[in-house]
């Protein structure tokens, strides 16, 4: 069974500009979310996909966008990155038949930037 | 609106001596309750999870948890601490009948000591 890989590991931008991260979902899953986790602090979520469709988004900006694939990868895409947005992105895969929703997380891509 | 409270932001405890990290929640309905380890430069890795029925939960390497739905707590237990249980851990929170979002408290930082 694979789990959860996400690429890449780290990554610096400037102020400005746009980034895209990704993730592939553990095998069998057909549901990803992702977060924000600060330093210090708890992730946050960001928003959640299935069948290739947005299904809840919390409190972030519409400049997190994101994209759920066939094959139930995803990416998750930051436009006018802000120095706030510096954080490690946890993608998390799930089955929708799962009504507890267990998420199972990936290692994260850890986002600077200056 | 979901939360979760980890009063404690650092637990120390000796080598063998009986653990215990604490949270709290609020939620509308019913709660699904899960704790997660974050080793450094790590993902989340699942631990345990309630649902319903028996208030004590079992889960990876030796965890348990007990749900009190009087107290609106969920804290994690082991009987016995090893040096490799030292991590940062994470409750975290849902409605059973709410979006798929999960609500995850700041984090506790366990020590264990040798």
């Amino acid at each position: 069974e694979t789990g959860v890989t996400q690429s890449p590991t780290h990554l610096i931008k400037t102020r400005g500009q746009q980034v895209t991260l990704r993730c592939s979902s553990q095998s069998g899953h057909n549901t990803v979310s992702w977060y924000q986790q600060a330093l210090g602090q708890g992730p946050q979520f960001i928003f959640q996909y299935y069948r290739e469709e947005e299904n809840g988004r919390g409190n972030f900006p519409p400049r997190f966008s994101g994209l759920q694939f066939p094959n139930y990868s995803s990416e998750l895409n930051v436009n006018a990155l802000e120095l706030d947005d510096s954080a490690l992105y946890l993608c998390a895969s799930s089955l929708e038949l799962d009504p507890t929703d267990t998420q199972y997380f990936g290692p994260g891509t850890r986002l600077t930037v200056l | 609106a979901q939360s979760v409270a980890q009063p404690e932001d650092q637990v120390n405890v000796a080598e063998g001596n009986p653990l215990t990290v604490k949270c709290t929640y609020s939620v509308s309905g019913n709660p699904y309750l899960f704790w997660y380890v974050q080793y450094p430069n790590r993902g989340l890795q699942f631990l345990l999870k309630y649902i319903t029925g028996d208030n004590l939960v079992k889960g990876s390497y030796g965890f348990e948890a007990e749900f009190n739905k009087s107290q609106t707590s969920f804290h994690l237990k082991k009987p016995s601490a090893l040096v490799s249980d030292s991590a940062l851990y994470f409750c975290a929170v849902r409605s059973s009948g709410s979006a798929r979002q999960l609500t995850f408290g700041s984090g506790t930082q366990l020590t264990v000591l040798p």
